[in-house]
């Protein structure tokens, strides 16, 4: 069965620091995936990294993705408050080639402080 | 809005009763997912249908659970004689390539 492990599960960082959340997977999925959840709230899409070596930039987040290790990184720049929120990272299991579920990590909840 | 609509946004209802959810996708999305969230966690896939074809329903979480589309466009996810353990936030999501774009989510609360 495919799992899925994010770390740390909890971060708590100061503005204009840098840090790296890690996720990793138990068996070969097709693509993997990176949303933001703020409470409360549904989940917003930030990147789908779909091959080894696959790197996706946006803003102060930047995430990639080692096939082989089966590893996805989120590194995240200078952070700001505004980044504040958690973090799933989930990779799909497809069904004779059509696009099937996500199986998600438990989240990295991140916080921001001055 | 052209984004995932789910409705109500927030059920509250006694044990025992059942409950039904409605998910409509972005238009022209083929593909669309019912995911189940619980505190703290990660969402839980349930469901899946590929236009009104449910293609995996092993993961719905009892014989309680159901869903369905049945014209490929918007669906319903029911829940037969709610159990305090199901309170959760109920997600729809919908895709027609790569992406998965999720719904505000139903929050259920089973008193």
């Amino acid at each position: 069965e495919l799992k899925v492990e994010q770390n740390p599960l909890f971060l708590s960082m100061q503005e204009g620091k840098n840090y790296t959340i890690y996720c990793n997977y138990s068996t070969t999925s097709d693509r993997l995936y990176w949303y933001r959840q703020d409470p409360g709230k549904s989940l917003e899409s930030l990147f789908v990294l779909l091959s080894n070596g696959a790197v996706k930039q946006e803003g102060r987040l930047m995430a990639s993705l080692d096939t082989k290790a089966r590893l996805s990184t989120l590194h995240i720049t200078a952070a700001v408050h505004d980044l504040s929120a958690t973090y799933f990272c989930a990779v799909v299991i497809s069904y004779g080639g059509s696009q099937g579920n996500l199986i998600f990590g438990k989240g990295t909840k991140l916080s921001v402080k001055p | 809005d052209t984004g995932v609509s789910q409705d109500p946004r927030h059920k509250i209802t006694k044990r025992g009763q059942n409950v039904t959810f409605r998910c409509d996708p972005i238009s022209e999305h083929n593909r669309l997912y019912w995911y189940r969230q619980t505190l703290g966690q990660g969402p839980e896939f349930l469901t899946y249908f590929q236009n009104e074809a449910q293609l995996e329903k092993s993961r719905l979480l009892s014989d309680r659970f159901s869903a369905e589309r049945p014209k490929g466009s918007f669906s319903t996810l029911e829940i037969q004689r709610t159990e305090q353990g199901d309170s959760a936030m109920y997600l729809c999501a919908s895709s027609f390539g790569l992406e998965q774009f999720f719904g505000p989510g139903t929050r259920l609360t089973v008193l």
